[in-house]
């Protein structure tokens, strides 16, 4: 069973709308979550990590955690063509390890 | 946010010689490192976990005696890939974080090519 998973798209929106990334994992202990943004031959760079149950607004971006159902989300407002990239969703594992899904493509078309 | 600077960016070996990539935090004492490889499309995987002053602890499948790894103070942290292989070409990024914080920093990732 694969820790950390993720649709791997592609993802296509229309500028302006509202994108969709989901993620669930297998590890009922881990409690940070992350989501990171790649740019193609770039590292990845954060874009927000939530904690708790419920959501987290940050800008455009808005995580989602439901530790009961063991999955989090992340949504981007008003999408533009520049948010096109991979999104990688990320769990501390085992307390320590950071584990990354194998993230979703993500297009916005203009 | 905090800085990790990975160098080289990108390198070219000949197959059988040894390359060492470093990570370095640049603004905060990064008490534990990660190392990712990330093959084209794929994403990232988890090489090794290392403490500073400890020995790093490798996923499995991943072979210690070839990709050594080394983080003898709080800023530095290197990982040395000996006797490459075409197939160890890959992009490989460093990761740091601070005692007591769960959020991780990249580092700019290394290109390695194998010839």
């Amino acid at each position: 069973q694969k820790e950390v998973e993720q649709n791997s798209g592609p993802l296509s929106v229309p500028e302006g709308a509202i994108a969709s990334l989901n993620c669930t994992y297998s590890d009922r202990g881990s409690q940070s979550f992350f989501w990171y943004r790649q740019y193609s031959g770039k590292s990845p760079e954060l874009i927000m990590f939530i904690y708790s149950n419920g959501d987290k607004e940050d800008g455009r971006f808005t995580a989602q955690l439901n530790k009961a159902s063991q999955y989090v989300s992340l949504l981007i407002r008003d999408s533009q063509p520049s948010d096109s990239a991979t999104y990688l969703c990320a769990v501390i594992w085992y307390g320590n390890k950071l584990v990354f899904g194998a993230g979703t493509i993500l297009r916005v078309k203009s | 946010g905090a800085v990790v600077s990975q160098h080289p960016s990108w390198v070219i070996c000949k197959s059988g010689t040894s390359v060492k990539i470093e990570c370095r935090s640049l603004d905060f004492q990064a008490t534990t490192m990660f190392w990712y490889r990330q093959f084209p499309k794929q994403s990232l995987m988890l090489m090794a976990t290392s403490n500073e002053g400890s020995k790093a602890t490798y996923e499995q499948g991943v072979e210690k005696d070839k990709f050594l790894i080394n983080h003898a103070s709080l800023t530095l942290s290197t990982l040395t890939v000996t006797s490459a292989h075409p197939e160890d070409s890959s992009f490989y990024i460093c990761s740091a974080r601070s005692l007591g914080n769960t959020e991780a920093f990249f580092g700019q990732g290394t290109r390695l090519t194998v010839v």
